[in-house]
């Protein structure tokens, strides 16, 4: 089992769609958790970080943490093409381990 | 804020030469950075972790002789692969954290094509 699970991609959603990314974690002592946008051919970019249960919001992106569950999701509401990218979760218990991503499209 | 330069953003190098790559954190110090690689359409891989002034740790299955990691200061950390070889031609990418558990801010990302 992998430590950090993504679910398989690709996913593709209309634009003005709400794209939902989700992220499950294996290391119970994982305390922060993290969101990263990578466009192809560039490096990788921070969207968002969580640490503690609930929502966080930050303009069209909430990030939701379930410890309990151990699973995290990204929300993205008003889905834009620019948008389109794979999308990292990781989780950080001494050292952040990535998922393998979750590729989206937003299709105008 | 939180800004990393890798450079180069690009290089391209004989089979047999070293190349050695660059991370620097511009506005913060880095207590840790890391090296990533990455292949086509393949997900980030880890291959050591660094801290200022002591030896870097490497994952498993990278060859510590092959990819030297120097972390000479809290604002610096280079890469060097050494007697480079076509297979080692990948994008390269440095990140850095202030302290523990905060979030990875990443370079650009280095491209290495050897020939």
């Amino acid at each position: 089992q992998k430590e950090v699970e993504q679910n398989s991609g690709p996913l593709s959603v209309p634009e003005g769609a709400i794209a939902s990314l989700n992220c499950t974690y294996s290391d119970r002592g994982s305390q922060s958790f993290f969101w990263y946008r990578q466009y192809s051919g560039k490096s990788p970019e921070l969207i968002m970080f969580i640490y503690s249960n609930g929502d966080k919001e930050d303009g069209r992106f909430t990030a939701q943490l379930n410890k309990a569950s151990q699973y995290v999701s990204l929300l993205i509401r008003d889905s834009q093409p620019s948008d389109s990218a794979t999308y990292l979760c990781a989780a950080d218990a001494g050292k952040s381990t990535f998922g393998d991503g979750t590729t989206l499209t937003v299709k105008p | 804020g939180a800004v990393v330069s890798q450079h180069p953003s690009r290089v391209i190098c004989k089979s047999g030469t070293s190349v050695k790559i660059e991370c620097r954190s511009l506005d913060f110090q880095a207590t840790t950075m890391f090296w990533y690689r990455q292949f086509p359409k393949q997900s980030l891989m880890l291959m050591a972790t660094s801290n200022e002034g002591s030896k870097a740790t490497y994952e498993q299955g990278v060859e510590k002789d092959k990819f030297l990691i120097n972390h000479a200061s809290l604002t610096l950390s280079t890469l060097t692969v050494t007697s480079a070889h076509p297979e080692d031609s990948s994008f390269y990418i440095c990140s850095a954290q202030d302290r523990g558990h905060s979030p990875l801010h990443f370079g650009n990302g280095t491209r290495l094509t050897v020939t």
